[in-house]
């Protein structure tokens, strides 16, 4: 259960604002990946990152930044959200091309 | 790109009954699907997975079974118990790009005493 973790759990913003949302894994893994999870609708994959470089950006606006500092660590910054954002957004991790991927427990984020 | 369908969205059964969901997927180059269940509030968690070179897998009450030729598969709960009530979530990856998962849209699994 804390192999990923995921801060905060809870972001309540407006859509002036800037924040970020963290995820911290601690399997040795080396792909991180952010999804978006909105109600009645699959999770939607929005970025890959393996080794550090991003492979995949499934079309997500830009008001959507992720960054990888390292391989244990992955950002989502966030800036001028919409309300549609409004969702929970998982990060998971995987070792590189290995197939399970495990998932943090999430961010609810709601935009105002 | 790949699709997967998933089917029923709601499933209701009655506690010691079985459950059976469906999923179908576009990209004949897919090689592993696995199945997630996620309980209210919770993250979505691995329960079981099957790579393309197996027709089926079984882990306790819980099996999966693959038909390559038709594409698709599907999650069979035995003697279900009303822990097993959560949201259900099959996916598939195809050979492309570092472990990209399509996933269904989930089936809400209710299981009643």
């Amino acid at each position: 259960e804390t192999g990923v973790t995921q801060t905060p759990r809870h972001l309540v913003m407006g859509m002036t604002n800037k924040k970020s949302l963290k995820c911290e894994q601690h399997l040795g893994h080396n792909a991180m990946y952010w999804y978006k999870q909105s109600a009645k609708k699959p999770l939607e994959l929005m970025f890959v990152y393996s080794l550090e470089e991003r492979v995949e950006n499934n079309s997500v606006p830009s008001r959507f930044s992720p960054e990888c500092p390292n391989s244990s660590h992955l950002f989502l910054h966030l800036h001028t959200l919409q309300p549609e954002d409004s969702a929970l957004y998982l990060c998971a991790s995987s070792q590189g091309g290995a197939d399970t991927q495990y998932f943090g427990p999430g961010t609810r984020l709601t935009v105002l | 790109g790949e699709n997967v369908e998933q089917h029923p969205s709601t499933l209701s059964v009655q506690e010691g009954d079985s459950a059976v969901i469906k999923c179908t997927y576009s990209d004949s180059a897919s090689n592993y699907f696995p199945w997630y269940k996620q309980e209210l509030g919770k993250r979505p968690q691995l329960i079981i997975d099957i790579r393309s070179n197996v027709g089926e897998k079984k882990d306790q009450r819980i099996a999966v079974t693959l038909n390559k030729t038709a594409k698709h598969f599907s999650l069979h709960i035995t003697e279900t118990q009303p822990e097993d009530s959560a949201v259900y979530f099959c996916a598939a990856r195809n050979t492309g790009t570092a472990s990209k998962l399509t996933f269904g849209t989930g089936t809400r699994l209710q299981v009643t005493l």
